[in-house]
């Protein structure tokens, strides 16, 4: 079963810092173009990040110098590692694949990450 | 600068049709866009990839029932026989190197 499964929201300070796994299964991980994004309470979809199959890194606006994407291809895994987190960063952070070039054609449950003191 | 504009509603009866709109901006008319649906409270889920020329390709296990074509710098996502578990937001995403973009979002309401 093709699967991505998110893990490592929580509640933290502003400021603070977190980190978010994303474990997949069930398709050629390494292969794939592995993206975060997120939703913030009762509003759209917000792509954040991507990492391509072959090692390119691209951040949005809104979270660049404060983000970092990475992945274990051995390990079928994507991360995103959050700090100085702000209360706009709260929100649903999902992950997302894409086998071909752009369109996110798997995607995750979502793990919800709280900014607040 | 690439943007998708959708319209944030839409509506339509049980059993019925629904065509959305997700509109490219100036200058994009050649691009192609994945619609994504979203249940409430639960996660997005990938519906198909609708290319310029109206061509589509459907997600693993989405319905006949859902269909796309493409009109300059339109794209559609039409739902005929309309059923209960299709009222979600259904959002556009599109892309360029370096940046992925998603529409609004259309919240369907199904009558």
């Amino acid at each position: 079963e093709v699967q991505l499964v998110e893990s490592g929201g929580g509640l933290v300070q502003p400021g603070g810092s977190l980190r978010l796994s994303c474990a997949a299964s069930g398709f050629t991980f390494s292969s794939y173009e592995m993206n975060w994004v997120r939703q913030a309470p009762g509003k759209g979809l917000e792509w954040i990040s991507y990492f391509t199959s072959g090692g390119s890194i691209y951040y949005a606006d809104s979270v660049k110098g404060r983000f970092t994407i990475s992945r274990d291809n051995p390990k079928n895994s994507l991360y995103l590692q959050m700090n100085s987190l702000r209360a706009e960063d709260t929100g649903v952070y999902y992950c997302a694949g894409g086998g071909g070039y752009g369109a996110f054609d798997i995607w995750g449950q979502g793990t919800m990450v709280t900014v607040s003191s | 600068q690439l943007v998708l504009t959708q319209s944030p509603s839409a509506s339509a009866s049980l059993g019925a049709s629904v065509k959305l709109t997700c509109t490219l901006s100036s200058g994009h008319n050649n691009y192609a866009i994945a619609w994504h649906q979203q249940q409430p409270e639960k996660g997005p889920r990938y519906l198909m990839q609708v290319n310029s020329d109206g061509s589509h390709n459907k997600g693993d296990g989405i319905p006949d029932r859902f269909s796309g074509s493409s009109s300059g710098a339109e794209r559609y996502l039409t739902i005929s026989s309309l059923q209960s578990e299709d009222e979600a937001d259904y959002y556009c995403q599109t892309w360029v190197t370096g940046v992925r973009v998603f529409g609004g979002g259309t919240k369907l309401t199904v009558l």
